[in-house]
């Protein structure tokens, strides 16, 4: 079963709009963590975030802000007055520290992003 | 800090030919992972190694991938025969152990190796 589904594909926008990214991830573990990431067009995985199922302080960095909600199981990401460099394709993923899988992550299936001037 | 370091960066093999990717992760780091990531889908799991011991193989297709880490600290992915299917970027991770504190545990990709098989 999937275990981080990031139920949007592909998004456009035009710049300078507001832009949501959703993800909805499903585990057993109390202990786990939840991570985005960017991968532009170069194909490196560039980290952005990492929160832990502990904190539920919503953050901001920047243009970048992420809402972790524990009742819904979401940790959605929104790119405000959003530029043409943050077109890229964008993961959600999550580490289970009590299962077995010594931290692997699970990703999602990343939502392609593309930002027109 | 050198972060993640892998290589070749590109490859481009013949099926049936054998291929090797190395890896070299964040100096103290004690547990490596490689993951596959096809086009169009997120990187998944191919095996997770904690100092010199494959601790998950489960998802490597062990007839005909191979992997070792020697010393604890470099790794080396192999794949033989290469077939096309294999076409993807190969990362390599790596990240220090929860120690109890949920502030130290970093994880950190490298780059990745594309992978063509013609």
């Amino acid at each position: 079963a999937q275990k981080v589904t990031q139920a949007q594909t592909e998004i456009s926008v035009v710049e300078k709009e507001d832009v949501t990214l959703d993800c909805v991830y499903e585990t057993r573990d109390t202990t786990y963590y939840l991570f985005w990431y960017k991968q532009p067009p170069s194909g490196e995985l560039v980290f952005l975030i990492r929160r832990n199922s502990f904190d539920e302080q919503n953050e901001i960095s920047g243009r970048y802000s992420w809402n972790f909600q524990k009742s819904t199981s979401s940790f959605n990401f929104t790119i405000t007055a959003s530029q043409v460099v943050d077109s890229a394709v964008y993961f959600c993923a999550l580490s289970e520290a009590e299962s077995n899988s010594g931290y692997a992550l699970n990703f999602g299936k990343g939502t392609s992003l593309l930002v027109t001037p | 800090e050198a972060g993640v370091v892998q290589s070749p960066r590109y490859k481009i093999i013949e099926k049936k030919q054998p291929v090797a990717f190395w890896c070299n992760p964040i100096s103290g780091h004690n547990t490596l992972y490689w993951y596959r990531q096809n086009l169009g889908q997120g990187p998944e799991l191919l095996i997770r190694y904690e100092n010199e011991e494959a601790v998950d193989d489960s998802q490597l297709p062990k007839d005909r991938f191979s992997a070792e880490r020697l010393k604890g600290v470099d790794s080396t992915l192999k794949i033989q025969p290469a077939e096309l299917g294999d076409s993807a970027v190969y990362l390599c991770a790596s990240s220090l152990d929860w120690q109890g504190d949920l502030t130290n545990y970093g994880y950190t990709f490298g780059s990745g190796t594309r992978l063509t098989v013609v």
